[in-house]
């Protein structure tokens, strides 16, 4: 049972365009939203969090939008860059129980120059 | 900082072996994670320790153990491997935040 949803499973998008990738969630104690970015060979990294206690986070050219109320999450990526180009997974967590993340089965983003 | 860092880097190991990896976590972290991740499934959680016990574990049979040293590092076994085993392991260490930083992982093939 996938506790957190993502679409798309792929996206390709123009150099200097927005990537949206957008994320579901049923359990209403999760309380941390973390956006991962993973190049292959590499382990995902950290890109930008978000606690429901805020409706929008903005770090540079990433964007996270919540909706509390739809249990949804989503990342915008603005200015697309090739460099960009990678596979993105959403998370959810319940910090109360420790660091037991659920995971979104990833984006595959290609951004065409 | 030194980043999270994970030992070996690839195995090939096969069905029937026990294979052990292991993980140093950054810095002053306490809480190391460990994950599974493959194309068909994605990333799933394993377990975490904190402080030396198990906290969490996910729902993957008994075959996946780990454990963690009074200095943090941590590591994970799998006994009798199958060939379903295949996979990239990651691990990631947190800060009391939950931040989670992941390690290169290591890639297991079971042949």
């Amino acid at each position: 049972q996938q506790q957190v949803k993502q679409s798309p499973q792929s996206l390709i998008v123009q150099k200097g365009g927005i990537s949206i990738i957008n994320c579901a969630y049923e359990n209403t104690a999760f309380d941390y939203f973390p956006w991962y970015q993973q190049f292959p060979g590499k382990g995902p990294a950290l890109l930008i969090a978000i606690r429901p206690d805020v409706s929008e986070k903005k770090e540079g050219r990433f964007t996270i939008s919540f909706n509390k109320s739809a249990k949804q999450f989503s990342l915008h990526i603005m200015d697309s860059q090739p460099g960009d180009s990678a596979t993105y997974f959403c998370a959810a967590s319940m910090g109360y129980t420790g660091n037991q993340f659920y995971f979104g089965t990833g984006t595959s983003l290609t951004v065409i120059p | 900082k030194a980043g999270v860092t994970q030992t070996p880097r690839y195995l090939i190991k096969t069905r029937g072996q026990q294979v052990t990896l292991s993980c140093s976590p950054i810095s002053g972290h306490r809480s190391v994670s460990w994950y599974q991740q493959t194309p068909g499934q994605g990333l799933q959680f394993l377990f975490e320790y904190f402080s030396e016990t198990q906290r969490n574990k996910g729902n993957f049979p008994g075959r996946f153990s780990g454990r963690q040293f009074s200095n943090s590092r941590s590591e994970m076994n799998v006994s009798t491997l199958e060939l379903g085993d295949s996979a990239l392991y990651l691990c990631a260490s947190s800060t009391p935040t939950e931040t989670q930083y992941f390690g290169p992982g290591t890639r297991l093939l079971v042949l």
